[in-house]
């Protein structure tokens, strides 16, 4: 089984919906990420968590919410879709020290029509 | 914040040359410097990583120089295979173990047989 699995890798949804992905891992790991990667633009941070009491903005949080239901999981919502979110989604983890490299995982790739 | 900056975004080569990778950051407190290899379909996966007090790593084909004074480090890929083809990403993160990843817009490697 993977370490980082993410829920959905594939979702098509109407713009105005509301829609939850989810991340959940086993790497006994505290610090959790969520990025987006765009063609061109790389990975931006939207949301991290260091810890499940602990909820950061990113980069870009405008338009997503997060949620850290227990260590091994956190979820990413758009609480109304809109096209310009059409984008793939990795969630990522990492140690509390944050320099041991992240464990991505294999992504979301979410369209909004 | 940290702000990276990446060249070239694409890089085309034959198989057996080498290829470079080039980073610039822009935090001097910057002290941890991975780079992660995204294969088609597949997250970001870690392959090398440098931290500030090192000038330079070797990893059998693959290595990465730091040149602090310039605040710029480089991935170097010698012997390059098709399998090398990829899109690879350059990060940086400074010193605070409260701090995360910044990364650059990445690179897209294609090697020709």
């Amino acid at each position: 089984d993977a370490d980082v699995t993410q829920t959905p890798r594939n979702r098509i949804t109407k713009t105005g919906k509301r829609i939850m992905l989810e991340c959940s891992q086993t790497k006994g790991h505290d610090r959790m990420y969520w990025y987006r990667q765009d063609p061109g633009l790389g990975l931006r941070l939207i949301y991290y968590s260091f810890d499940v009491k602990d909820i950061n903005k990113g980069e870009i949080s405008d338009g997503y919410s997060v949620s850290r239901q227990a260590q091994a999981k956190f979820s990413l919502s758009l609480e109304s879709a809109i096209p310009n979110q059409t984008a793939l989604y990795f969630c990522a983890t990492s140690d509390f020290t944050g320099n041991y490299g992240y464990t991505f995982g294999s992504g979301t790739r979410l369209t909004v029509v | 914040g940290e702000n990276v900056e990446q060249h070239p975004s694409t890089l085309s080569v034959q198989e057996g040359d080498s290829a470079v990778i080039k980073c610039t950051y822009s935090d001097s407190a910057s002290n941890y410097f991975p780079w992660y290899k995204q294969e088609l379909g597949k997250g970001p996966q870690l392959i090398i990583d440098i931290r500030s007090n090192v000038g330079e790593k070797k990893d059998q084909r693959i290595a990465v120089t730091l040149n602090k004074t310039a605040k710029h480090f480089s991935l170097h890929i010698t012997e390059t295979q098709p399998e090398d083809s990829a899109v690879y990403f350059c990060a940086a993160s400074p010193r605070s173990g409260y701090s995360t990843l910044t990364f650059g817009k990445g690179t897209m490697l294609l090697v020709s047989p």
